[in-house]
């Protein structure tokens, strides 16, 4: 089975600039999580999604939303670019919400989003 | 807020040997979970071993298993027989209903 799979691999914006990132979860998982990990520290959590609502936010501004889709696929979407969003955005899927073992995540490669 | 602490940024070990990776998290929370993940260069996070908040007994994943103490709310890792592709930045993971919340990351070094 296909793991989770996110597009595209690297990026390269300019302040001010918009960008939007997409990821694919495994086949079955219904809930997507963003995390952005700035190099040299651990992933940040973002946002949550299940059965295409918001069940979690991070501490990010506004400029940060998401959406999950009918597939259960997902966007990131950034506004306003600042040098600070340098980072690589990861995501992760999971079968359902809830902390049992068989809820486990699993992440996908990430995305490299560099801002100039 | 639950908080999780890496104190080692940088550790390494001779293959073959022993390492242990600490770890303390903060957490109100009664139910969670603790995982410890494995980023290699290639930047895939790869899950390396879990532990229920609930049970006592602690975790072993092959050469990995973790020192849980709940009650001083630590959760280190110890890597047996260490081997080259073991080398890679180690994040410790807390997990609860509705958060997950990582450590800075410690990053250990396999010497031949």
């Amino acid at each position: 089975d296909a793991g989770v799979t996110q597009s595209p691999t690297h990026l390269i914006k300019t302040r001010g600039q918009h960008v939007t990132l997409r990821c694919s979860p495994i086949s079955g998982h219904k809930s997507v999580s963003w995390y952005q990990q700035v190099l040299g520290q651990g992933p940040q959590f973002i946002f949550q999604y299940y059965e295409k609502e918001e069940r979690g936010r991070g501490n990010f501004p506004d400029r940060f939303s998401a959406r999950q889709f009918p597939n259960y696929s997902s966007e990131l979407n950034v506004n306003a670019l600042l040098l600070g969003d340098s980072a690589l955005y990861l995501c992760a899927s999971r079968p359902h919400l809830g902390i049992g073992s068989s809820y486990e995540q699993y992440f996908g490669p990430g995305t490299r989003l560099t801002v100039t | 807020a639950q908080t999780v602490t890496q104190s080692q940024p940088e550790m390494s070990v001779q293959e073959a040997e022993t390492v242990t990776l600490s770890c303390t998290y903060d957490t109100s929370e009664s139910d969670y979970y603790l995982f410890w993940y494995k980023q290699p260069p290639s930047r895939q996070m790869i899950l390396v071993i879990r532990q229920e908040a609930y049970k006592q007994q602690n975790a072993t994943e092959n050469r990995f298993s973790v020192n849980f103490q709940k009650a001083a709310k630590s959760f280190s890792l110890k890597i047996s027989d260490s081997q080259l592709g073991d080398a890679a930045m180690y994040f410790c993971a807390y997990r609860s209903a509705s958060d997950m919340r990582f450590g800075a990351g410690t990053r250990l070094t396999v010497k031949p």
